[in-house]
C-alpha cells in the first residue's frame, strides 16, 4: 500500500507563530486530505486537496502531486490550533492511507 | 446540517461483554467507514460498505462484525470485547470510494 511520512512529528509554536506541516507519500494518489483531530478525538477536516493549492482562513494547503507530497500551512498560529494533524491518501485500492499525525502544540 | 452521527459517544462495557456502537448519516452517502484508533496512534481502517457491498479489511479480527440495515446508518458490533479493544471507534462516509471522506465525532469504548 502507499507509505505516509508526515513531518515534524512534533512542533511547539509560540503562539502568532507561522509553521509548515508536510506529508510525503509513496505512489500517485486521487484523494488527499489533511484533518484535525481535536482534544475530543474528533477528526475536522480541514482540506480535500489531491493537487493544488487551497486557502481557508490562517490554514492553506499545497498538494504537488508529481512530487508526491503536501503541505499545510499554518499562519499566526493559536492556541486552539494545539492538536494533531493527519494527512491521509488514497490510491487505487479505495482506502485512505493515514501518516502518523504531527503533534502541534502551541503555547501563548 | 449535513452530519455523521456516532452513539454513544462514551461505552463502558466488561470483557466479553458484547457491545454495539451505533453511526448514522444525513449525508446520504454510498459508503460508510469503520476505523479504530488507539491512543497516539493514526485511525486503522476495520471495513467499509460501498451501498450493501461489505468490504472487510484482511487484519479485521473476526471479533469484530458490522451491520448496515439501510443507507443511513451502520453498526459496530464486538462480540467480545477484550482489553486491547479500548479505542476510539470513528465512523466516516462519503459519497464514493475516493471523494472526501467526514467523520462523525466518535466513541470511545472502556473494556473493564
Amino acid at each position: 500500500g502507499i507509505q505516509v511520512e508526515q513531518s515534524p512529528p512534533d512542533l511547539i509554536l509560540q503562539e502568532g507563530a507561522n509553521s509548515t506541516l508536510r506529508c510525503n507519500f509513496s505512489d500517485s494518489v486521487n484523494n488527499l486530505q489533511w484533518f484535525h483531530q481535536n482534544p475530543w478525538g474528533q477528526l475536522i477536516n480541514l482540506f480535500y486537496i489531491p493537487s493544488g493549492t487551497k486557502q481557508n482562513g490562517r490554514l492553506s494547503a499545497t498538494t504537488v502531486a508529481t512530487e508526491r507530497y503536501s503541505l499545510l500551512y499554518i499562519s499566526s498560529s493559536q492556541t486552539t490550533d494545539s492538536g494533531v494533524y493527519f494527512c491521509a491518501v488514497g490510491g487505487g485500492n479505495n482506502r485512505l492511507a493515514f501518516g502518523k499525525g504531527n503533534q502541534v502544540v502551541v503555547i501563548p | 446540517d449535513a452530519m455523521v452521527i456516532q452513539n454513544p459517544r462514551y461505552q463502558v462495557t466488561q470483557f466479553g461483554k458484547p457491545v454495539t456502537l451505533s453511526c448514522s448519516q444525513t449525508l446520504n452517502h454510498n459508503v460508510m467507514y469503520w476505523y479504530q484508533q488507539k491512543s497516539s496512534q493514526a485511525p486503522k481502517l476495520l471495513f467499509h460498505y460501498y451501498d450493501k457491498d461489505f468490504n472487510n479489511e484482511a487484519d479485521t479480527p473476526d471479533n469484530f462484525q458490522s451491520r448496515r440495515p439501510n443507507t443511513s446508518f451502520c453498526f459496530l458490533d464486538i462480540r467480545s470485547p477484550g482489553l486491547g479493544d479500548a479505542a476510539m471507534y470513528l465512523c466516516a462516509t462519503s459519497r464514493g470510494p475516493m471523494n472526501e471522506q467526514f467523520f462523525g465525532p466518535g466513541t470511545r469504548l472502556t473494556v473493564l
